[in-house]
């Protein structure tokens, strides 16, 4: 199946830091991807649509000045973090949209679980 | 707006038990998706089902999909140690996003 890779898998930062999360797809082109947020014991919340080459589209009270979103190039989304707090610590994952013919499958990066201290 | 609804939010079984979780969307899907997450670990797609009644089967996994396409189930016969997990359903929404639901906590006691 198709790989989606993320980096870093573990990061700790102080409170008021950027934190940069990289998500690509190692063995496909991915014109769509997607992040999500899951706290723990819960659901994935998804956050925002990251879009190759145009502005990324976010869900209903996210903060897009707070969750920038980068999709530079088919294989390659960037999450940051601005001015993180305790309450942003969480687990972010992304996801990669791989469409065949009726099938549309997200196949998902290993996740970041973000401290902020 | 659209939700996806899952129940039961945990069972715990002893290890040659079946397990059911069970998904209902407040609309009509065109296809629903499963995936499992292991403990500290990432959801992993399972199989996608996109026709009204379909049934599939990857070992002693069987999907079923809903005659009306707003429900699905999965269930898990003699289930082993191996398939302690959340199990989430997750339906498309326009854009191609996805709504999963809250997620099915299986433990498995040996």
């Amino acid at each position: 199946g198709a790989v989606v890779s993320q980096h870093p898998s573990r990061v700790i930062c102080k409170s008021g830091t950027s934190v940069k999360i990289e998500c690509r797809s190692l063995d496909f082109q991915a014109t769509t991807m997607f992040w999500y947020r899951q706290f723990p014991k819960q659901s994935l919340m998804l956050m925002a649509t990251s879009n190759e080459g145009s502005k990324a589209t976010y869900e209903q009270g996210v903060e897009k000045d707070k969750f920038l979103i980068n999709h530079a190039s088919l294989t390659l989304s960037t999450l940051t973090v601005t001015s993180a707090h305790p309450e942003d610590s969480s687990f972010y994952i992304c996801s990669a949209r791989l469409i065949s013919g009726v099938y549309n499958e997200q196949f998902f990066g290993p996740g970041t679980r973000l401290t902020v201290l | 707006g659209q939700q996806v609804m899952q129940i039961p939010q945990y069972q715990h079984v002893q290890e040659g038990e079946d397990f059911t979780t069970y998904c209902n969307s407040s609309t009509t899907l065109s296809n629903i998706q499963w995936y499992k997450q292991r403990p500290g670990g990432h959801p992993v797609f399972l199989i996608q089902l996109v026709k009204s009644g379909e049934v599939k089967k990857q070992k002693r996994l069987t999907f079923q999909f809903g005659e009306a396409k707003k429900n699905s189930s999965l269930h898990i016969t003699a289930t082993q140690t191996t398939d302690v997990g959340t199990y989430f359903c997750a339906g498309p929404v326009q854009g191609g996003k996805l709504i999963f639901g809250q997620g099915t906590e299986l433990s498995v006691k040996p």
